[in-house]
């Protein structure tokens, strides 16, 4: 089976840049999508095709995808960014799950 | 406006059949290209794709749980209904059904329903 792999957590200062990973075979193969999830709410789709943003997600949230690696960026970071965010690509038809990362604002 | 709701059993028995709802809203699953995805969340726990059902009968499952998955859709009716057998407390879960478009993937979510597994 294929697996996406995240860091547990993120720490990040109000106003700075976050970077968070996501890794997988050849990963930059494939379209990944990133979902934001704020406690006890459902995911909010904030990147898909790798960097492009739905209506609505604030600019500051950007994507890239390359060799093994995906990575959400969201620059100016906010108190209300703090969520966990998933990464989510498709493998053989089947859609996969990163196990998520918890983005702290401190 | 796309809008989808979950509903079901809050609570299960092990080893029953566990029969979910997606009822939705603001678009047609009889528009190609347009599916309907069923995911889970163990509480605390990341996010796990379960199955997507497309706007031709197409069905797609998780491998590790395909044998115990079934997803069909009523079109006139506007629900999708996933049937999970053979339940087990590890399945205790909130379950989300969410619009999967093929440009954006799955761009709109349920607000989700638990499911707690006990005796």
């Amino acid at each position: 089976s294929y697996d996406l792999t995240q860091p547990p957590s993120v720490s990040v200062s109000p106003g700075q840049t976050a970077s968070i990973t996501c890794s997988g075979h050849n990963l930059g193969d494939k379209y990944v999508c990133w979902y934001q999830q704020r406690p006890g709410q459902s995911p909010v789709l904030v990147i898909y095709q790798d960097n492009k943003r739905p209506s609505g997600i604030p600019e500051r949230f950007s994507g890239s995808n390359s060799g093994n690696t995906a990575t959400l960026t969201i620059s100016g970071t906010q108190a209300m960014d703090e969520a966990d965010y998933y990464c989510q690509a498709w493998d053989s038809n089947t859609a996969v799950f990163g196990g998520g990362t918890k983005l702290t604002v401190l | 406006q796309i809008t989808l709701k979950e509903s079901g059993p809050t609570l299960v028995k092990p080893t029953q059949t566990l029969r979910l709802t997606c009822t939705f809203s603001g678009f047609s699953l009889s528009t190609s290209g347009v599916g309907v995805g069923w995911i889970r969340q163990p509480p605390g726990k990341a996010l796990e794709w379960l199955a997507l059902i497309y706007w031709d009968d197409d069905k797609r499952s998780s491998p590790s749980l395909k044998s115990r998955l079934t997803i069909t859709k009523d079109t006139s009716k506007n629900q999708v209904v996933l049937t999970m057998t053979n339940i087990d407390p590890v399945d205790t879960a909130t379950y989300f059904c969410a619009h999967f478009n093929p440009l954006y993937g799955m761009d709109v979510w349920g607000q989700g329903t638990t499911v707690t597994v006990s005796s």
